[in-house]
């Protein structure tokens, strides 16, 4: 089944503990992407890889970090966490970019205290 | 700067009613435009897109769309909503110079039975 994998899909961390949320794909796409959704905002592009090694900022990446050592893997970081990036975090990946049916994980709702 | 608007936060409509979700964009060129929902705990799915062509477009699970260019608008219709529709929907328009999606605020539907 054709999936975008997302772990965990809730965690309440403390501010400064580094963690790392992990995004998987098995469909073999070129673009993946990370946004975060907050009420009344819609969703926000955090970073964006369009293929391996190649990353880029979107348009909230302050105090994220991504990496894309291997096509299907796409694992978002939060080296510093502080409760301004509480939020649900969504990763999607496409066959060539945004013009392509994104698929989307079903989401990590973050809680930093 | 590219730009979606979805003027309705909330709506609420009853089992069976019909219903239109409106959405407008803000794109120099042609767009490309998207309907996507959320369904509560899951990620967006896509229920249908414009490229080109015939201004009215059909999706996924009934739905349907229709390209206005005079009013900038890609208002989101169902001739009759069924309780499972009740989920959060997002308008998002393609923005070519950044090869991403951008997404407006959601509307959320409330179905009563």
């Amino acid at each position: 089944e054709a999936q975008v994998t997302q772990n965990p899909r809730y965690l309440i961390t403390v501010t400064g503990k580094k963690l790392t949320v992990t995004c998987s794909q098995n469909m073999n796409h070129e673009y993946m992407s990370w946004y975060r959704q907050d009420p009344g905002l819609g969703l926000r592009q955090i970073y964006y890889s369009m293929n391996v090694e190649v990353t880029d900022k979107g348009d909230v990446p302050e105090g994220y970090k991504v990496s894309r050592k291997e096509k299907r893997n796409f694992p978002l970081i939060l080296e510093s966490p502080s409760p301004n990036q509480t939020s649900l975090y969504f990763c999607a990946s496409s066959l060539t970019g945004g013009a392509d049916e994104a698929f989307f994980g079903q989401g990590t709702r973050l809680t930093v205290v | 700067a590219q730009s979606v608007t979805q003027p309705d936060i909330h709506i609420t409509v009853s089992e069976g009613a019909s219903l239109e979700l409106r959405c407008n964009y803000s794109y120099g060129a042609t767009p490309y435009l998207f309907w996507y929902v959320q369904s509560p705990g899951q990620g967006l799915q896509l229920l249908l897109k414009y490229f080109s062509g015939d201004t009215l477009v059909q999706g996924i699970k009934g739905f349907e769309a229709e390209f206005k260019r005079s009013q900038s608008s890609f208002n989101l219709r169902k001739p009759s909503v069924h309780w499972s529709d009740a989920a959060e929907y997002f308008c998002a328009v393609f923005s070519g110079g950044y090869n991403k999606l951008i997404f407006g605020a959601g509307t959320r539907l409330a179905v009563h039975p």
